[in-house]
């Protein structure tokens, strides 16, 4: 069974930083894209970033451009967000799926969401 | 301001068949597929319609999808009260990078 687990949020100040993970298991981690996609409390869905099998092909919004920073182990099976210079409007709840085929918007697998608050 | 424009909100009653717009660009939907989730309340988006059209295994074929051109739809038929959900379209962009609409809020009456 395919299973994505978000750890890592919390509260920080303004300014501050925050690094996710996502835990992957029940399927070939290293064979597949992954992205992070947030929902701001009472807002929609916003694409985040992805990272290609072998991290060779990274992408960010420009909302968080030249902030965070994707990242993966597949020796532990490991998605990563750091997450540096926080503002108020990054408040949202952060979700890792799994991109079926890369570059494209087709994500099969979610996890449950880790919520970040940016406040002081 | 979503890239992708959806309507936001939808409504039907039980049996009724509705259908969700997503307006997008030749930089999106025009030269890529088109994606739909659905989103119950409180839980983590759920891949409906991959590939403008296909529905994976387990999505009733109450569930549809279309594309033409720069827009693609959503269509829900023999509508259910469990079908009462947030519904995203969501497509590659040139831009490199994912873009989804602003999401319609679905009501069933």
């Amino acid at each position: 069974e395919v299973q994505l687990v978000e750890s890592g949020g919390g509260l920080v100040n303004p300014g501050g930083s925050l690094r996710l993970s996502c835990a992957a298991s029940g399927f070939t981690f290293s064979s597949y894209s992954m992205i992070w996609v947030r929902q701001a409390p009472g807002k929609g869905l916003e694409w985040v970033s992805s990272i290609s099998s072998s991290s060779s092909h990274i992408y960010y919004a420009d909302s968080v451009k030249g902030r965070f920073t994707i990242s993966r182990d597949n020796a532990k099976n490991s998605l990563y967000l750091q997450m540096n210079s926080l503002r108020a409007e990054d408040t949202a709840v952060y979700y890792c799926a799994r991109d079926v085929s890369g570059s494209s918007a087709e994500f099969d697998y979610w996890g449950q969401g880790t919520l970040v608050t940016v406040s002081s | 301001q979503s890239v992708l424009t959806q309507p936001p909100s939808a409504s039907g009653t039980p049996g009724q068949r509705v259908t969700i717009s997503c307006s997008g660009s030749s930089s999106n939907i025009g030269t890529n597929y088109v994606y739909w989730y659905q989103q119950l309340p409180g839980t983590a988006p759920k891949l409906l319609i991959y590939e403008n059209n296909q529905r994976p295994s387990g999505v009733p074929d109450r569930f549809s999808g279309s594309k033409s051109g720069t827009s693609a739809s959503l269509a829900i038929s023999g509508l259910r009260s469990e079908d009462e959900a947030d519904y995203y379209c969501a497509a590659w962009d040139a831009s490199l990078s994912g873009v989804f609409g602003g999401g319609t809020k679905l009501t069933v009456l």
